[in-house]
């Protein structure tokens, strides 16, 4: 009975290099959502994936921001050229269906830090 | 415009208070879902309660029922006699068919910080 993994728990990485966070899904889940999370905010969403394709990305904020699900389960948050106002919680979510009354559960975040 | 509002940025409250957390929406979909969350000091998004716009009857989940009142669009979150553990962020959050079928993901709130004193 695994929840949503997130890897790693904490990134530091400096100004304009390459970082990639992972999350692993509740088995069986189809649709996946990742989020930031800034301090003292609420989630943002940024993209959402049904299946292996990307259903709505358009809350990537600009195209240094990439995100995938190859074979539908793990999915892969790509930050190009990264900035320091990248440094924020990212926040990744399951949930069973794509369906209104199916909740989100989420992972416990991988914090980034850019320097 | 913002579509969930939550205008409590922190309160305080007795322990074994009953405390009401406000949550106002802005949708025009008639199908739409609610949701409040629970997010402590450790990070982590714990999911309470959810109530479908069709609902006709308070969502309830142990000591947390949703106020769900659709003319005024609002869906505040009860927690009855509070506990120090309820401590944390809670947030509102709404979910909205999708253009291309099925449901978008969840629009959050800016949330409110809960205190329990003993």
């Amino acid at each position: 009975g695994a929840g949503v993994s997130q890897t790693p728990s904490n990134k530091v990485t400096e100004k304009g290099k390459y970082v990639e966070l992972r999350c692993d899904p509740i088995s069986g889940h189809t649709a996946l959502y990742w989020y930031r999370q800034s301090l003292g905010q609420g989630p943002e969403f940024l993209i959402y994936f049904q299946g292996t394709g990307a259903a709505d990305d358009s809350g990537l904020p600009n195209d240094r921001f990439f995100a995938v699900r190859p074979e539908g389960s793990v999915s892969t948050l790509k930050i190009q050229r990264t900035e320091r106002g990248d440094s924020a919680v990212y926040l990744c979510a399951s949930s069973q269906t794509g369906g209104i009354n199916s909740p989100l559960h989420f992972g416990n975040g991988t914090r980034l830090t850019v320097t | 415009a913002q579509k969930i509002t939550q205008t409590q940025p922190g309160m305080f409250v007795q322990e074994k208070e009953a405390v009401t957390l406000d949550c106002t929406y802005d949708t025009s979909d008639q199908s739409y879902g609610l949701f409040w969350y629970k997010q402590p000091s450790s990070g982590e998004m714990i999911f309470l309660i959810y109530q479908g716009s069709y609902d006709e009857q308070n969502a309830t989940e142990g000591r947390y029922s949703l106020n769900f009142q659709k003319a005024r669009k609002s869906a505040n979150l009860v927690i009855s006699a509070s506990q120090l553990g309820d401590s944390a962020m809670y947030f509102c959050a709404m979910r909205e068919p999708y253009s291309g079928g099925g449901a978008d993901g969840l629009t959050f709130g800016k949330g409110t910080h809960l205190i329990i004193q003993p």
